[in-house]
């Protein structure tokens, strides 16, 4: 089962590109990395989520180096709204799911 | 949103006492998930369901119980609430399973365990 590490806390400014990195040393083949954003007093919300190479939707791109031993959240031109806890989750499904402990971003006027 | 509903949403019990929470929703999705969320730790897997009465463990399952009678209720049972289960607890959904889905999640129940 992979282990799941992020970064505990980050701060950016508003305007900012901003990445947080994923580790995933020990990620099986089938798995798939997620990552989502939890707001206070709310459920976390799926950002975005890929394979391998690069993912990009309309709010982040997700990228995947080819040993598949990280990966890197990258949203740019962040807002103060963007604060909040984005968690990494690694799995292909059912129990073999695992999430990192969450990266707390700030966002500063 | 995802039509996502937890009941409570607070909750205070004393240790020893049996606890339910439940999760509701309308969407007809078929897999219910439940997760503890704790400071350090992220979110934990307790149990899932891949459909009625269909239940298996996650990563955290000792001392939980799951049920899932109709396609729209999961529901979580503390048998004998311990001061360790004080916790954020949240239910998610998901049409499928496997790499292509995606977790809705409802907006968490506060359980406190005195």
């Amino acid at each position: 089962l992979a282990k799941i590490t992020q970064p505990i806390s980050m701060d950016s400014y508003e305007g900012q590109e901003v990445n947080i990195t994923c580790s995933h040393n020990n990620i099986a083949t089938n798995d798939y990395i997620t990552w989502y954003q939890q707001f206070p007093s709310q459920g976390p919300r799926f950002i975005i989520q890929g394979y391998k190479t690069k993912v990009t939707n309309e709010v982040a791109s997700l990228f995947i180096p080819a040993d598949r031993k990280s990966s890197t959240l990258s949203l740019p031109r962040v807002s103060l709204s963007d604060t909040a806890v984005y968690y990494c989750l690694v799995g292909e499904g059912n129990n073999d799911m695992r999430f990192g402990a969450g990266t707390r971003l700030t966002v500063k006027p | 949103d995802a039509g996502i509903t937890q009941s409570p949403r607070h909750k205070v019990t004393e240790t020893g006492t049996p606890v339910t929470l439940r999760c509701h929703q309308t969407e007809n999705h078929r897999y219910m998930y439940w997760y503890r969320q704790d400071p350090g730790h992220g979110l934990r897997l307790i149990h899932y369901s891949y459909g009625v009465k269909d239940t298996d463990k996650g990563e955290v399952s000792d001392g939980y119980s799951v049920s899932r009678s109709k396609t729209e209720d999961f529901l979580l049972t503390l048998e004998s609430a311990t001061s360790s289960q004080t916790s954020v607890y949240f239910c998610a959904i998901s049409e499928s399973l496997g790499h292509t889905y995606e977790q809705y999640f409802g907006p968490g129940t506060r359980l406190t365990v005195t």
